[in-house]
């Protein structure tokens, strides 16, 4: 079992709806990553916080916003979404830095209609 | 133009046979390498890293080799079994940050 909990496993919304992916890790690690995957691609890069802070947003459209309220929790906001955005949404964490291997949660199959 | 390749064709073996892996990469200086499983529908699930110093890593019936000369990391799964079946991928650490690089991943299908 993973230590990283993602919710809602599924999520079905229109393309006006406002909706949020959660994560939750209670490793004590202090990097935390979105990361989005199409069926047979590899995990895209979307953002990474390190110590709460976002460091990284690999040019993500605004229609993406992340939230990472405390060291434990990732959320990410998702607003008038396109159909093309239907994907695998991937949380993971890593202890801290920009080595080591990362933790997933099992991911958010988003689909947007 | 940097490339990360993983094996282009699903690789189908035997049951109780060796699979191996590979991952070649071009215009990469990577600090690491990782290697994931992935299974349908789930999130990757870290296997193994190796350190561009290092030659060769184990796990139980997982070995990882890295020759930077060749720009070239093998996987291999002794003894495999059907519950081995899964895609697989690997992930370069590079660059000034170490994001990490993926691969497309190659399915493993195990046969009994």
């Amino acid at each position: 079992d993973t230590e990283v909990t993602q919710t809602p496993k599924h999520l079905v919304m229109g393309m006006t709806n406002k909706k949020s992916l959660k994560c939750e890790q209670h490793m004590g690690h202090r990097a935390m990553y979105w990361y989005k995957q199409k069926a047979k691609k590899p995990p895209e890069l979307m953002f990474v916080y390190s110590y709460e802070k976002l460091s990284i947003n690999e040019s993500v459209p605004s229609r993406f916003s992340p939230e990472c309220p405390n060291s434990s929790l990732l959320n990410l906001h998702l607003h008038a979404l396109q159909p093309e955005d239907s994907a695998l949404y991937l949380c993971a964490c890593r202890l801290w830095g920009d080595t080591g291997e990362l933790f997933f949660g099992e991911g958010s199959r988003l689909t947007v209609l | 133009s940097q490339k990360i390749e993983q094996n282009s064709e699903a690789l189908n073996i035997q049951e109780g046979k060796t699979a191996t892996l590979t991952c070649n990469y071009t215009n990469y200086s990577p600090a690491y390498l990782q290697w994931y499983r992935q299974d349908p529908g789930r999130g990757p699930v870290f296997l193994l890293l190796i350190r561009e110093n290092e030659k060769e890593k184990r796990k139980e019936r997982l070995k990882v080799t890295f020759d930077t000369t060749l720009k070239q990391s093998l996987f291999h799964i002794t003894a495999s079994q059907p519950a081995d079946s899964a895609t697989y991928l690997c992930a370069l650490g590079a660059g000034n940050n170490r994001k990490l690089i993926w691969g497309l991943g190659t399915s493993l299908a195990v046969n009994p």
